[in-house]
């Protein structure tokens, strides 16, 4: 069956990095697009970054852009998620989750994995 | 800040139907992109329940069913259990901000 699974959370201070995983199974990782969501605690779901299945094509939420890099290795079907320059504001829980298709068309997430949680404070 | 717009909560009594809108623009919903639902159950990841304004995901009860009209959409959970209570949120695509938004999240409770 499909299993994500993300990796990489942790406490960090203001203005320093963190590079999240994803590892997934279950289906051919080099054929889908993936995305990134967040969750900040007790708030809604927030879009993050989406990559296609190549990784040719990247696009990122107007509040992570230019501080946030998603790249992956189709090689090791794995998932990223380099986060720079963090702010108190981007503590979350942190899903990656898998398009139906490329990533070409926009769609759906599903299924996702169980989350990483990053706090960001001092 | 979330582009589409849910009720904050909504309630009903085992075995009542209830209903969750979403209420989006011309440059989401309104621009004839699909709308796809989930349903978070406490302390756990987003699962999806409605693909596509109206198609259910294989294991989804038909209980759930989703439609789409204008720039809005609803969920809709007949024959309501317990089982059901739950976070909903509503996604979609948009295409000022070139990229997808989710709805602000309709708590579901049963009574």
């Amino acid at each position: 069956q499909v299993q994500l699974v993300e990796s990489g959370g942790g406490v960090v201070q203001p203005g320093r990095s963190l590079r999240l995983s994803c590892a997934a199974s279950g289906f051919t990782f080099s054929n889908y697009g993936m995305h990134w969501v967040r969750q900040a605690p007790g708030k809604g779901l927030e879009w993050v970054a989406t990559i296609w299945y190549d990784g040719s094509y990247k696009y990122y939420a107007d509040s992570v852009k230019g501080r946030f890099t998603i790249s992956r290795d189709n090689s090791k079907n794995t998932l990223y998620l380099q986060m720079n320059s963090l702010r108190v504001e981007d503590t979350a829980g942190y899903y990656c989750a898998k398009d139906p298709s490329g990533g070409g068309s926009p769609g759906w997430f599903d299924p996702w994995g169980q989350g990483t949680l990053v706090t960001v404070s001092s | 800040q979330s582009v589409l717009t849910q009720p904050p909560s909504v309630s009903g009594a085992p075995g009542q139907r209830v209903t969750i809108s979403c209420t989006g623009s011309s440059s989401n919903i309104g621009a004839a992109y699909d709308v796809h639902w989930y349903q978070q159950l406490p302390g756990t990841a987003p699962k999806l329940l409605i693909s596509d304004n109206s198609n259910r995901p294989s294991g989804v009860p038909d209980r759930f069913s989703g439609s789409k009209s204008g720039t809005s959409a609803s969920l809709a959970i007949t024959g309501l259990q317990a089982e059901d209570e739950a976070d909903y949120y509503c996604q979609s695509y948009d295409s000022s901000l070139s990229g997808y938004v989710f709805g602000t999240g309709t708590k579901v409770t049963v009574l």
